[in-house]
């Protein structure tokens, strides 16, 4: 099975600042389809997870533009521009690409403010 | 407006069995996809169980597998799970994913295994 590993899992940020989480795959995320069934999410503390990012770096609906994805292959990496406080929360990444697999989702990182 | 609405959780003794409930609104639901994820307390994620839209298609994670049935209706726009022969570990938030690109996921449901 696919493991996904983020660092950090801990992300102190001080507001208005840059941060950046990793994602790395043990095995190619591209799918024979030719897409790469790679998403970022974002959990809010007590609220259910929330799609950021999927296929790597579209960002869905709703999503502010200081959000970014971007990767390739088994590496893979999610930019929040400038931090703000509703930015607080876990921040997973997780595999669609093995199927019938399931998802696989990385250990989570969360951020929070300095 | 997409909702998921998840609903049948509760206090359940090891061994017993529930069964979970998700109501889908907003969107054409037969045309969807659907997945369960489950959440322990303070912990990760993890992946339960897939169900294509005609329900032609299941999967199920092998921590599940012979204990746990997913199902929908798309008559009555509701996805289900079957939870039998539950132990300490499947205690967690269940939450209903439409999609294989997780776009909308549901409140949760909390299942309670402990006697």
């Amino acid at each position: 099975d696919i493991v996904m590993t983020q660092t950090p899992l801990s992300s102190p940020v001080t507001l208005g600042q840059p941060a950046s989480i990793s994602c790395r795959s043990s095995q190619s995320l591209v799918h024979s389809d030719g897409n790469t069934y790679l998403s970022w999410l974002q959990q809010r503390p007590g609220q259910p997870p929330r799609l950021l990012i999927y296929k790597i770096s579209n960002r869905f609906s709703g999503v502010p533009d200081r959000f970014s994805g971007s990767g390739a292959g088994t590496d893979f990496t999610l930019k929040i521009s400038r931090v703000e406080a509703e930015d607080v929360g876990v921040y997973y990444c997780m595999q669609g690409t093995q199927f019938p697999h399931g998802y696989t989702f990385g250990q989570g990182t969360k951020l929070e403010i300095k | 407006e997409v909702q998921l609405v998840e609903s049948g959780g509760g206090l359940v003794q090891p061994g017993g069995s529930l069964r979970l409930s998700c109501a889908a609104s907003g969107f054409t639901f037969s045309d969807y996809s659907m997945n369960w994820v489950r959440q322990a307390p303070g912990k990760g994620l993890e992946w339960v169980s897939y169900i294509s839209s005609r329900s032609s298609t299941i999967y199920y994670a092998d921590s599940v597998k012979g204990r746990f049935t997913i199902s929908r209706d798309n008559a009555k726009n509701s996805l289900y799970l079957q939870v039998n022969s539950l132990r300490d570990e499947d205690t967690a938030v269940y939450y209903c994913v439409k999609g294989w690109d997780p776009d909308y996921w549901g409140q949760g449901t909390l299942v309670t295994v402990s006697s």
